[in-house]
C-alpha cells in the first residue's frame, strides 16, 4: 500500500468552483507539503505544516488555502479555481530532524476549464 | 535568491551506456542536496542524496558528485537501463529548516 495517497488523481473543473484535494500518509510523519508542479517549472512550494497546529505559507500560496485535520491528512484547497491554477499537485511528507528527504504522493493532476 | 538549475532538458542514451545529468545552484549556505527521478504519472522517487561535507557517494549503479568551489552537482547511473527512463530533478535544502528548492528536471531517454 502507498505511505503517501492523494485524491482525486484527476479533476477536471470550470472557473471560480472550489476544489478540495486531499492527502493522506500513513508514514507518521509531523510535516507535510503541498507542491504545484508545471512543465518547465520544477517543483514550488504552496504550503507546509510541522504538525496539526502549524500552518505555513509557500513561495506561490495566493489562491490556495490548506486544513491540517490531523498528522496523517492535509488537504489543499482552491476556493475559486482559475485556469491558471491547471497543473500536477503533490503532496509529500518529510520526518525530522535529521532526513531532510522528502516523500511524494502520486499526484493530482487538476484542469481548470 | 537561491535558484537550481539544470544544463540540459533531454538526455538521449542507449542501453548500457553511462549517463551523467548535470545540475548547478547558486546557493553556497545549502547543506544538503537530493536526487529525484520521476516516472511518467508518478511522483517523484528519492534516488541518492549528498551533505554539502562531502564530494562524492555511491549507490547501486549511481553516484551523486558535489563540486562546491563550482556549485555544481551530477548525477551518474552506471549501465542505463530502459527503466531508467524518466525525468531527474536535483533539489537543495538551504540551512535551516526542510524546504527544498527543486531544479526544472532533465528528461533521460533509453534506446534499447
Amino acid at each position: 500500500d502507498a505511505d503517501v495517497t492523494q485524491t482525486p488523481r484527476n479533476r477536471i473543473t470550470k472557473t471560480g468552483k472550489r476544489i478540495m484535494l486531499e492527502c493522506s500518509q500513513t508514514k507518521g510523519h509531523d510535516r507535510m507539503y503541498w507542491y504545484r508542479q508545471d512543465p518547465g517549472l520544477g517543483l514550488r512550494l504552496i504550503y507546509y505544516s510541522f504538525d496539526v497546529k502549524d500552518i505555513n505559507k509557500g513561495e506561490i500560496s495566493d489562491g490556495y488555502s490548506v486544513s491540517r485535520q490531523a498528522q496523517a491528512k492535509f488537504s489543499l484547497s482552491l476556493e475559486s479555481a482559475i485556469p491558471n491554477q491547471t497543473a500536477l499537485y503533490f503532496c509529500a511528507t518529510s520526518d525530522p530532524p535529521g532526513q531532510p528527504e522528502q516523500f511524494f504522493g502520486p499526484g493530482t493532476r487538476l484542469t481548470v476549464l | 535568491g537561491e535558484s537550481v538549475g539544470l544544463h540540459l532538458p533531454t538526455l538521449s542514451v542507449q542501453e548500457g551506456d553511462n549517463s551523467i545529468i548535470n545540475c548547478a545552484y547558486s546557493n553556497s549556505a545549502s547543506d544538503y542536496f537530493i536526487w529525484y527521478k520521476q516516472e511518467s504519472g508518478k511522483g517523484p522517487q528519492f534516488i541518492i542524496d549528498i551533505r554539502s561535507n562531502m564530494d562524492k557517494r555511491q549507490g547501486q549503479r549511481v553516484t551523486v558528485l558535489l563540486n562546491k568551489t563550482v556549485k555544481h552537482l551530477s548525477l551518474q547511473i552506471a549501465a542505463t537501463q530502459p527503466g531508467d527512463s524518466a525525468v531527474y530533478f536535483c533539489a537543495e535544502k538551504g540551512t535551516g529548516f526542510q524546504k527544498l528548492v527543486f531544479g526544472t528536471g532533465t528528461r533521460l531517454l533509453v534506446s534499447p
